[in-house]
């Protein structure tokens, strides 16, 4: 069946440094990719999307390209913040349903 | 626009009793899914609505989890009896159509502990 792999966390970080969260998936039709963050004490919320291959899904500083060749789909940011704390997690739908990986927790450190 | 309702928020049993959560999916919305969190987890899907039929339950403990989604709207979800590793977050999500890449939103949550 379908399935999401993520980079294991946790990933601390210093203010203003790079960031990448690996995400790979396995899926045997062509589905819509996801990143959701659950900041501490909220719900999950999307934070961005990519429908087909190419496609690249940005929000808030974060982007992340949907690759079919690699099957991957990455977050990464230029400069996070102590307020990107948070748990992310990649998701996919497809035809039958929408999955998710482990999660990837991140702290931004001042 | 009002966003996915849950209730109750927290609920705390013992173990070998029933409890029931409550969901309103956001207006319009055909899918609605069941996920169970548990703590450091991913969610996990339990159950996934088209309108009021079930398109995939293939990872609900059937022995002791029932959901119905009535009318296509509101749904519930049931556990009975409840087991300790049962204990987790139960969070419903609703899509307008999930095959055009829609994305779903995600209610609060029910904190589920089982005692």
């Amino acid at each position: 069946g379908d399935s999401v792999t993520q980079m294991e966390g946790p990933v601390t970080l210093s203010e203003e440094a790079f960031l990448t969260i690996n995400c790979t998936y396995t899926a045997t039709g062509y589905p819509s990719l996801f990143w959701y963050v659950q900041y501490p004490g909220e719900g999950l919320q999307l934070l961005l999307k990519a429908t087909k291959a190419d496609d690249k899904g940005s929000n808030k500083g974060f982007e992340a390209t949907y690759r079919k060749e690699t099957t991957s789909f990455h977050l990464e940011k230029g400069s996070v913040q102590v307020s990107d704390s948070a748990v992310y997690f990649c998701a996919l739908s497809d035809d039958n349903d929408m999955r998710f990986g482990a999660g990837t927790r991140l702290t931004v450190k001042p | 626009e009002a966003g996915v309702a849950q209730s109750p928020r927290y609920k705390i049993i013992e173990k070998r009793q029933s409890v029931a959560f409550w969901c309103n999916p956001i207006s319009g919305h055909a899918t609605l899914y069941w996920y169970q969190q548990i703590l450091g987890q991913g969610p996990k899907l339990l159950i996934q609505f088209q309108n009021n039929g079930v398109v995939d339950d293939s990872q609900l403990p059937k022995d002791r989890f029932s959901a119905e989604r009535l009318k296509g709207v509101d749904s519930t979800l049931k556990i009975q009896p409840a087991k300790l590793e049962d204990s987790a977050v139960y969070l419903c999500a609703s899509s307008l159509d999930p095959l055009t890449g829609a994305e779903a939103f995600f209610g609060q949550g029910t904190r589920l502990t089982v005692v």
